[in-house]
């Protein structure tokens, strides 16, 4: 089945800057989702786009798909401590089951 | 609304044993998953439903069985528990398939070590 892949793995951040992380596949996508982890949490839905180069703002999050619908980024700006944290993305198959990425584990460093 | 509700929270297991991991939602979502994350990694899916009496297995389903019989319930069974079963297992549920509008409803997990 399709596999996405993220990049990079792991991300330590200072507080107050940028960072992005990026979703990578060799195959179209129908969608990407984006999900937000906190340690010892659970998934949380962040959102979800579906629309070549279609990009959404969340606050300090902005979220793009590729044109190509073979890639996706997640750019954080001023990164808070709230932000820490795995983020994943994911895409359904055409069965509606969600493949996940293996996800960036974020740190943030007063 | 409770969304996705997990029990056990924890759990610790004998080599052999089998137990049941309960899943309930309350949001008549048709469709609910069951995945496993080890630590550091991704989400593996094991188990999945899209509608009360269909199931189908996932990427690893070996070692595991479920049942569906309403909508609200999908609960996963592990029959001879191995230490390879040490895993952090989600629950989750959505609305839909293809669309997934709104995306997965997550559970807040149960921690099962096996020793």
């Amino acid at each position: 089945g399709q596999q996405v892949m993220q990049i990079p793995q792991y991300q330590h951040v200072q507080e107050g800057e940028d960072f992005t992380t990026y979703c990578n596949s060799s195959t179209t996508l129908s969608n990407i989702q984006w999900y937000k982890q906190r340690p010892g949490g659970h998934p949380v839905f962040l959102i979800q786009l579906v629309k070549s180069g279609e990009v959404k703002k969340q606050k300090r999050l902005t979220f793009q798909f590729g044109e190509a619908k073979k890639n996706s980024s997640l750019h954080i700006t001023a990164t808070q401590t709230t932000d820490v944290g795995t983020y994943f993305c994911a895409s359904t198959d055409s069965w509606g089951k969600l493949q996940f990425g293996a996800g960036t584990q974020v740190v943030v460093t007063p | 609304n409770a969304g996705v509700t997990q029990t056990p929270k924890f759990r610790i297991l004998k080599i052999g044993q089998s137990m049941t991991l309960q899943c309930t939602q309350d949001m008549n979502h048709n469709y609910m998953y069951w995945y496993r994350q080890d630590p550091g990694m991704g989400l593996k899916l094991i188990y999945y439903s899209v509608g009360a009496g269909i199931t189908d297995k996932g990427e690893v389903p070996n070692g595991y069985n479920v049942s569906r019989s309403t909508t609200e319930d999908f609960p996963l069974r592990l029959e001879l528990a191995a230490p390879s079963q040490t895993s952090v297992y989600f629950c989750a549920s959505s609305y839909s398939g293809k669309t997934t509008l709104g995306g997965y409803t997550f559970g807040s997990g149960t921690r099962l070590t096996v020793v």
